[in-house]
């Protein structure tokens, strides 16, 4: 099973929609940042949570880390065809500077 | 700022091959990390190198290595090419410590 679950694993939504993404981890989390990505294209960092509670805000995009749970979600504020993407959660979960990622959440804005 | 420089862009190899990808970070980063990433298997962590020691390493066949050099400029080998290693190979670039990585652009290998 993976180290980093995200789900849904694709979400399609109309234009306008709020959507959350969650990405949970089975192992402690020393870091947390979440990744846009267009087919085949390389990865745009969104933002990086670090401490428990820690939420940040870019844009219509929200994210907040829940230590605790080792879980940690996105949510999107009335979304646009440009939200459209693949979402991935990456983290470090041995300390090492080793960062894994989530199998990604697959976005479809419908105009 | 130049972002993550990776070469070439797409590639064509035959099986039995060896093939070389490069990656140069920006400027001042040390750490440098590489991915593959596939549609059945998402992205893969294969290693990271951080002035120019491998730090960390993922689960892959000795085929896959890599290196660093003083310039912080990392290449990545892979050797006996095989149909499964058709993929699209992502370098990334931090300054080190948790402060996130900067995504190149990837190499896409095709092997045939």
């Amino acid at each position: 099973s993976q180290e980093l679950e995200q789900s849904p694993q694709s979400l399609i939504v109309q234009e306008g929609k709020n959507l959350t993404i969650n990405c949970t981890s089975s192992k402690t989390l020393y870091g947390l940042y979440w990744y846009k990505q267009k087919y085949g294209e390389g990865l745009i960092f969104l933002m990086m949570l670090q401490k428990g509670g820690e939420e940040k805000s870019h844009e219509k995009i929200t994210a907040k880390l829940d230590e605790k749970k080792q879980q940690s979600s996105l949510h999107i504020t009335a979304s646009q065809p440009s939200h459209a993407g693949i979402y991935l959660c990456g983290a470090d979960t041995s300390g090492t500077y080793k960062y894994i990622f989530g199998t990604g959440t697959r976005l479809k804005v419908l105009a | 700022k130049a972002g993550v420089t990776q070469t070439p862009r797409y590639l064509i190899k035959t099986r039995g091959q060896q093939v070389t990808l490069s990656c140069s970070p920006i400027s001042g980063h040390r750490s440098v990390s590489w991915y593959q990433q596939t549609p059945g298997q998402g992205l893969q962590f294969l290693f990271e190198y951080f002035s120019e020691t491998q730090r960390n390493k993922g689960n892959f066949p000795g085929r896959f290595s890599g290196r660093q050099f003083s310039n912080s400029r990392s290449e990545m080998n892979v050797s006996t090419l095989e149909l499964g290693d058709s993929a699209l190979y992502l370098c990334a670039s931090s300054l080190g410590g948790q402060r996130g990585y900067t995504f190149g652009s990837g190499t896409r290998l095709t092997v045939v």
